[in-house]
């Protein structure tokens, strides 16, 4: 099946540091989801993006849906120990969804 | 957020036994859920779209009749592999939409076939 291109596939940073990532598509979207997903456990939905060019904030968090309906970036600022796990981006149409590859972020202390 | 639960949490069975896994949408109502599979280090594969009250619409190459799945409620979804062998092992998830919120993932079923 498709998948959405996810960059970087992972990112070493220390504790503090911004992470920014980011995912393209060859096709539009409706709607761009950002997850986060730890080992055994099932994705968390992070932040949802409904409109293109909406700029949406949870906490550290931002997330933008790009203009052309065709990507989207996560940015995570100040990061703390909890935020390592795997960062998944989802476009999806007619509800479905479609993952993006992953990006696995690991803080060094 | 909405809650998605889902069981069991991990499964082993025999090789040849076939595995239920439950999918339930804890505090609101779902008409359409979806199945997933999770490879080690590897993003989520759509399966098939669950719908309530007619069959199941099943991703391209995912065989209809080895994984079986009934949607009888708007709460329940339910997948079976059937004949299960060690290649069927992986990380089964389930999601559900709620209007107007993103979709929500239930914890997943970790399925280990010995």
């Amino acid at each position: 099946g498709q998948q959405l291109n996810q960059s970087p596939q992972s990112m070493f940073i220390q504790e503090g540091e911004d992470v920014s990532m980011n995912c393209t598509s060859s096709s539009i979207f409706n709607t761009w989801l950002w997850y986060k997903q730890e080992p055994g456990e099932g994705p968390v939905l992070l932040i949802a993006l409904y409109k293109a060019g909406e700029l949406t904030s949870n906490g550290r968090l931002t997330a933008q849906f790009g203009i052309t309906r065709k990507d989207s970036f996560l940015n995570i600022s100040a990061s703390i120990p909890s935020d390592v796990g795997i960062y998944f981006c989802a476009g999806q149409r007619n509800e479905k969804l479609t993952f993006g590859t992953g990006t696995r972020l690991t803080i060094i202390p | 957020g909405a809650v998605v639960s889902q069981h069991p949490s991990w499964v082993i069975c025999k090789s040849g036994t076939s595995v239920k896994i439950e999918c339930r949408s804890l505090d609101f109502q779902a008409t359409t859920m979806f199945w997933y599979r999770q490879f080690p280090k590897q993003s989520l594969m759509l399966m098939a779209t669950s719908n309530e009250g007619s069959k199941a619409t099943y991703e391209q190459g995912v065989e209809k009749d080895k994984f079986l799945i009934n949607h009888a409620s708007l709460t329940l979804s339910t997948l079976t592999v059937t004949s299960a062998h060690p290649e069927d092992s992986s990380f089964y998830i389930c999601s559900a939409r709620e209007q107007g919120w993103g979709a929500f993932f239930g914890q997943g079923t970790r399925l280990t076939v010995v």
